[in-house]
């Protein structure tokens, strides 16, 4: 078992559905839980990031966590096609120890 | 804020060659990591310096070799390239050593090796 499962998609959807990208991971000591943006051909862009459970939103963005079944989530309100992208999630038990990585979800809005 | 840039943007290489790979980290971060990517294995960590020293290792043969100098910029080399090699190579910085878990990420090095 991989400690990050995230499904790789391709997820479609038209312009203007809330979109939901998930993760799950076994690791329960991780303390730290990003979001990143990946756009084809280019470096992940740090979206959020969320110190342990509960929410945080930014505009469209809101990140989810519930440690205790260690699952997170985040949700896109009124997609555009713009969010069309690689989104991949990442942990970390803080301090100076190493993210791990999700493989990223492919993200398709549709005019 | 200039953002992290990575030289050079794309690389051909011959299988056998070496290759190094330039990272220049966000002004004032003191952290940087350096990750492959390819679409089977996705985002792989390599190693990570911090003031000068390698402070974390992933699990890369000796082959992978960096470096971090005074001024925080970083280098990656690769030597005798295999075909495997292929990949997208990412650089990123983080403001200082209890901070890792938020990393801003540079384009990336697009290596071939043919």
């Amino acid at each position: 078992q991989k400690e990050v499962e995230q499904d790789p998609g391709p997820l479609s959807v038209p312009e203007g559905a809330i979109v939901s990208l998930n993760c799950t991971y076994s690791n329960s000591a991780f303390q730290y839980f990003m979001w990143y943006r990946q756009y084809s051909r280019k470096g992940p862009e740090l979206l959020m990031y969320t110190y342990s459970s509960g929410n945080k939103e930014d505009g469209r963005f809101t990140a989810q966590v519930d440690k205790s079944s260690k699952y997170i989530s985040l949700f896109i309100r009124d997609s555009q096609p713009s969010d069309s992208a690689t989104y991949l999630c990442a942990m970390s038990l803080g301090g100076s120890y190493i993210p791990t990585f999700g493989r990223g979800t492919s993200l398709i809005v549709h005019p | 804020k200039a953002g992290v840039t990575q030289t050079p943007r794309y690389l051909i290489k011959t299988r056998g060659q070496q290759v190094t790979l330039s990272c220049s980290p966000i002004s004032g971060h003191r952290s940087v990591s350096w990750y492959q990517q390819t679409p089977g294995q996705g985002l792989q960590f390599l190693f990570e310096y911090f003031s000068e020293t390698q402070r974390n290792k992933g699990n890369f043969p000796g082959r992978f070799s960096g470096r971090q100098f005074s001024n925080s910029r970083s280098e990656m080399n690769v030597s005798t390239l295999e075909l495997g090699d292929s990949a997208l190579y990412l650089c990123a910085s983080s403001a200082s050593g209890t901070q890792t878990y938020e990393q801003y990420f540079g384009p990336g090095t697009r290596l071939t090796v043919t």
